[in-house]
């Protein structure tokens, strides 16, 4: 089992619709990061959290440290917002990072 | 401020070739990573450096791979001979410490 599990693996949905993407995982952390990867490949962190929630445009990313679980929200979802999102933790008391196998989203117009 | 350099962005070689990776990270980054994705699988580390010191090669197939840090700036990643199976993105990352990590663009590697 990956100490590191992402849902849905695949997601598809229409233009204007509400996401959710989400990350369990089975180790203790000190941080959680959702990052976001384009077909070129290139990775764009979107958000570091150790707790609570956090909120930048449209992306909104919550973490419940006692239940091991984040969640990642798309609000008004849009074609660009089609992607692979990545859930990484960083284990407690080191510097390595785990990461998820991702979740690919398809936004269609 | 500029983000991580990669070069080259894409790369196709044949099996038992040697190739090599570049990386640059932002100014003043201390902590440089090298992972390697395979197509459907996250990110897997194969070396992180500190400065020009290894802090983590526990993952980096060292029959084959290797990577160098010289000066605790820009960092090479070399694989020789490759493999069919490395045929992968090689993604390089810095951070100031141990906090967020700022990736590079990668590099597509297909071995044939």
């Amino acid at each position: 089992k990956n100490e590191v599990e992402q849902s849905p693996q695949n997601l598809t949905a229409q233009e204007g619709e509400f996401i959710t993407i989400n990350c369990s995982y089975s180790v203790g952390i000190s941080a959680l990061h959702w990052l976001q990867q384009h077909p070129g490949g290139g990775i764009v962190s979107l958000f570091m959290l150790s707790s609570g929630k956090k909120k930048h445009g449209r992306l909104i990313a919550t973490i419940n440290i006692q239940e091991k679980h984040s969640s990642l929200h798309i609000t008004a979802s849009h074609p660009r917002d089609s992607a692979v999102y990545i859930c990484a933790v960083r284990r407690s008391g080191t510097y390595k990072y785990i990461f998820g196998t991702g979740t690919r989203l398809k936004v269609l117009a | 401020e500029a983000g991580v350099a990669q070069s080259p962005r894409y790369k196709i070689i044949e099996k038992r070739q040697s190739v090599a990776f570049w990386c640059n990270p932002i100014s003043g980054h201390a902590t440089l990573y090298w992972y390697q994705q395979i197509l459907g699988q996250g990110p897997k580390l194969l070396i992180q450096f500190q400065n020009n010191g290894v802090v983590d090669d526990s993952q980096l197939p060292k029959d084959r791979f290797s990577a160098e840090r010289l000066k605790g700036v820009d960092s090479t990643l070399k694989i020789q001979p490759a493999k069919l199976e490395d045929s992968a993105v090689y993604l390089c990352a810095s951070s100031p410490g141990y906090v967020e990590q700022f990736f590079g663009p990668g590099t597509r590697l297909t071995v044939l």
